[in-house]
Order: structure tokens, then sequence, then C-alpha cells
């Protein structure tokens, strides 16, 4: 595997289920990212993680659980989602996040459904 | 605060045309812009970015993009317009240097005709 992966590439799930999304990026960064892009709006930020410590919160609702176990790995825990919460999740991931090392590059993302 | 508008909603060319797609961006500090392109149900890729230095950036695919201070702009360009062009593609600038947050613009799609 090469670049960033992201598994699942689709998923469905009810509004009392819970899931996770994966994310590993095998270029060696220190940093991690996840965006949320909705139809009609743009990409939004989630989440930052740095050498697995979360720099970043964008005011995102607590139903979205991140966790970076190392600095390969990035995780959302999904729970008790709503309808409005379909969309496609992006992860990517830079040699840092100042200047130009903080060049990021995204993964093939996650389509969720939430019904 | 920071932004970045694409005006364009969606382009249409004609195969073998020149493309100019519009960024306009609002950043008080010289800023960190990118080009990223995205293919239907794929994740995005890296066109080109600005950093510093030359103005006229070289990216990936033949495409070009030229930022300019004055205008508060990073125009995306290409000479000959490909069918394998047509895609989203999306502006951003970073929006602060400590987090690497990113802000993108809406996007434009680009439609390419036969």
């Amino acid at each position: 595997e090469t670049g960033v992966t992201q598994t699942p590439r689709h998923l469905v799930m009810g509004m009392t289920n819970k899931k996770s999304l994966k994310c590993e990026q095998h270029l060696g960064h220190n940093a991690m990212y996840w965006y949320k892009q909705s139809a009609k709006k743009p990409l939004e930020l989630m989440f930052v993680y740095s050498l697995e410590e979360r720099v970043e919160n964008n005011s995102v609702p607590s139903r979205f659980s991140p966790e970076c176990p190392n600095s390969s790995h990035l995780f959302l825990h999904l729970h008790t989602l709503q309808p409005e919460d379909s969309a496609l999740y992006l992860c990517a991931s830079s040699q840092d996040r100042q200047g130009s090392s903080g060049t990021q590059y995204f993964g093939p993302g996650t389509r969720l459904l939430v019904l | 605060a920071q932004s970045v508008t694409q005006p364009d909603i969606h382009i249409t060319v004609s195969e073998g045309a020149s493309l100019e797609l519009r960024c306009n961006y609002s950043y008080g500090a010289t800023p960190y812009l990118f080009w990223y392109v995205q293919s239907p149900g794929q994740g995005l890729q890296l066109l080109l970015k600005y950093f510093s230095g030359d103005t006229l950036v070289q990216g990936i695919k033949g495409f070009e993009a030229e930022f300019k201070r004055s205008q508060s702009s990073f125009n995306l360009r290409k000479p000959s317009v490909h069918w394998s062009d047509a895609a989203e593609y999306f502006c951003a600038v970073v929006a602060s240097s400590n987090t690497g947050k990113l802000i993108f613009g809406q996007g434009t799609t680009l439609q390419v005709k036969p």
C-alpha cells in the first residue's frame, strides 16, 4: 500500500449504530487530519493530530470521536449519528503542520450514509 | 477571517481549448495556497502549491497557477484541456500555520466537451 488509505470505502449505518472509520498513511508523516465533505458545502476540517496529540477540534459534535494510536493510524469513531452526517469523510496526512512540510495528501475517502 | 472564493461553480470547455479557473483568497499575511483535483468518488489529488518565490508555479498534468498578491488571486491554468481533466477543482489556503488547517473554496466542476 502506498499513500493514504481509508477503510471502508462505503458505509451505511443506522442512527443507533456504532461504527469506526480507519485511515492509514504509508508516507512517514507526523500529522493527520479528518475532513468532512458534504454536498453543496466546502470541505470542513474536523480534527488535526500531530505526533498522536490532538491539536485542533473544529467544533465537532461529540458523536464523532477521533483516535490516533500512532502517527500512521487515525480512526473516527461514530455513534448515534444523524442523517445530516451523511457525507464523504476524507483523511489526510502531512510531514508536519507548518510551511512546505504542511502540504496535505488525501486518502480516497469513506462515503457514509446514515439512515 | 480567512476565506477562499471560487466564483465559477461550473465551467464547460472544449477538448483542446485553454482553461482558467479562478480563485480569490482573503488572508492577512503571505498565504500558502494549493490547488487540488477530485475525480468522482475519489479523494483529493494535489496539483500544485505556492509558498514563496516565483509567483508562477508549475504542477502536475500540465497545470500551472499564478499568485497575484495585488489581486488576492491564485488562478489555475492549462493551455490545452484533455477529456481526462473533467473533475472538480478546489483552491485552498492555509488558515493556521500552527495547526495546518486548510480552508477550501466551494470548488469548480469542469466539464470537457469532445
